[in-house]
């Protein structure tokens, strides 16, 4: 079975703050995603990477950064938490192909205060 | 451009009834087409894929798909419903751009199947 793995589940920051989101899949997958859901909505996407120490920009990557050391771990950094950016973030990988299933973790929910 | 629309944000039936979930999608190029489920509080699962093929694609869990080019429509079926069907619905269509292809989610339609 597929597993992505994210920490924390959930967090609550302060305004201004730093907040670091991890990943960790174990799938051997070559893609991995950070979504972002707001209550009520679809997923949308923050920042995606196909390989090690490349990250993309997704549709919606401002007030975010995004880092992959290793092809098994993803985090999604806010510098500079705002209120706005309370949400559930789903990560999430996949193989290369064209086609493929996309496993999500468990999601978290961060707050922002 | 490149989107998909579920029009409908709530649907309710009975357990039993046959349960049809629209999704319409915009793509210049042949799709390929996903839905996932969501129970509450949890994450997304896969149900099935439209790649290429059949236009009726079958999933886990009893559900099944109509992919239809004619209006950009990939529905999402099953029949009968049950209550434990009931969750949060997701299409997506695997977008393409800089190389790199992405998932694009609709809303989303919130099913609630009443026993």
């Amino acid at each position: 079975e597929a597993a992505v793995t994210q920490s924390p589940r959930s967090k609550v920051a302060v305004t201004g703050g730093k907040v670091t989101l991890s990943c960790h899949q174990t799938n051997n997958h070559d893609y991995m995603y950070w979504y972002r859901q707001d209550t009520g909505h679809g997923l949308r996407l923050i920042h995606y990477s196909y390989v090690a120490d490349s990250t993309e920009k997704g549709d919606i990557p401002d007030g975010y950064k995004a880092s992959r050391p290793s092809q098994e771990n993803f985090s999604l950094i806010l510098e500079l938490a705002s209120l706005s950016q309370t949400a559930v973030y789903f990560c999430a990988s996949s193989y290369r192909e064209r086609g493929t299933e996309v496993f999500f973790g468990k999601g978290t929910r961060l707050t922002v205060v | 451009a490149q989107s998909v629309d579920q029009p409908d944000a709530h649907v309710t039936l009975y357990e039993g009834a046959s349960l049809e979930l629209r999704c319409s999608y915009s793509y210049s190029a042949a799709p390929y087409l996903f839905w996932y489920v969501q129970y509450p509080g949890q994450s997304l699962q896969f149900l099935l894929k439209y790649i290429t093929g059949d236009a009726v694609v079958k999933g886990t869990k009893g559900f099944e798909a109509e992919f239809r080019k004619s209006n950009s429509s990939f529905n999402l079926k099953k029949s009968p419903a049950h209550w434990s069907d009931s969750a949060k619905y997701f299409c997506a269509l695997e977008g393409y751009q800089g190389g790199s292809a992405k998932l694009i989610f609709g809303e989303g339609t919130k099913l609630t199947v009443s026993s």
